[in-house]
């Protein structure tokens, strides 16, 4: 059992927005703004989406965004295209053991 | 530009010791607030992190893993590596090395390709 917890699924239609959660505790999510999404294709390495809740790395759409609500953190796609259609994972650092953790994942499926 | 690499044994048996590599370039490991970090994925399953080791030494393991996993860095060849003792088939997976931001952020900014073990007699 992951520490965080994400929706299993979630799905749009291309144009649409999605909104993927993620929920911890006051040890990790509520506690740091250390939270971080990586976005995973099939057969594919992760890649870093989103750091210290809101921040892109360089090359990443602006259609990206994150933000954070008490033990929630949220991964918000604007515009939905077919190419986003993966799996996302949310992490956060941790005060207590485990130093870090993954949250379960959430497959994204475009309409 | 930042690569990461892994490489080591694609099948072992059950009960022996599992040791991956992780070949970097782009960056050094004895540059501050910098990591090493290794993560795994089942098929079709989730990641699951399984340990790190930051510039100074510091090392930080999963407690899930903790009695069986080691890992430790060669700063002069920038290699760290992962040393997994005991192993079972429930540890088939892909695993992954990957850079982490220690300090601010936080986070594993850049990943290898991952390499598939198979645990299996």
């Amino acid at each position: 059992q992951s520490a965080l917890t994400q929706p299993a699924s979630v799905s749009g239609s291309p144009g649409q927005s999605i909104t993927i959660s993620c929920t911890g505790t006051n040890s990790d999510i509520g506690g740091y703004n250390y939270v971080s999404w990586y976005q995973q294709h099939p057969g594919e390495a992760p890649k870093l989406m989103i750091y210290e809740v809101t921040s892109r790395p360089s090359g990443v759409p602006d259609r990206f965004s994150g933000s954070k609500s008490g033990n929630t953190a949220s991964l918000i796609i604007s515009g939905l295209q077919a190419e986003d259609e993966a799996d996302y994972y949310c992490s956060s650092f941790r005060s207590s053991s485990p130093h870090i953790a993954f949250g379960g994942g959430t497959k994204l499926t475009v309409l | 530009q930042i690569i990461l690499k892994e490489s080591g044994p694609t099948l072992v048996k059950p009960t022996q010791t599992l040791t991956l590599t992780c070949t970097f370039s782009g960056f050094s490991l004895s540059t501050s607030e910098l990591g090493v970090g290794w993560i795994r994925q089942p098929p079709g399953k989730a990641l699951e992190w399984l340990a790190v080791i930051y510039w100074d030494d510091d090392k930080r393991y999963s407690p899930s893993l903790k009695s069986r996993v080691t890992i430790t860095k060669d700063t002069s060849r920038n290699q760290v590596v992962l040393t997994m003792t005991n192993v079972d088939p429930v540890d088939t997976a892909t695993y992954y090395c990957a850079r982490r931001r220690a300090v601010v952020g936080r986070y594993f900014d850049h990943w290898g390709q991952g390499i598939l073990v198979t645990v299996s007699s």
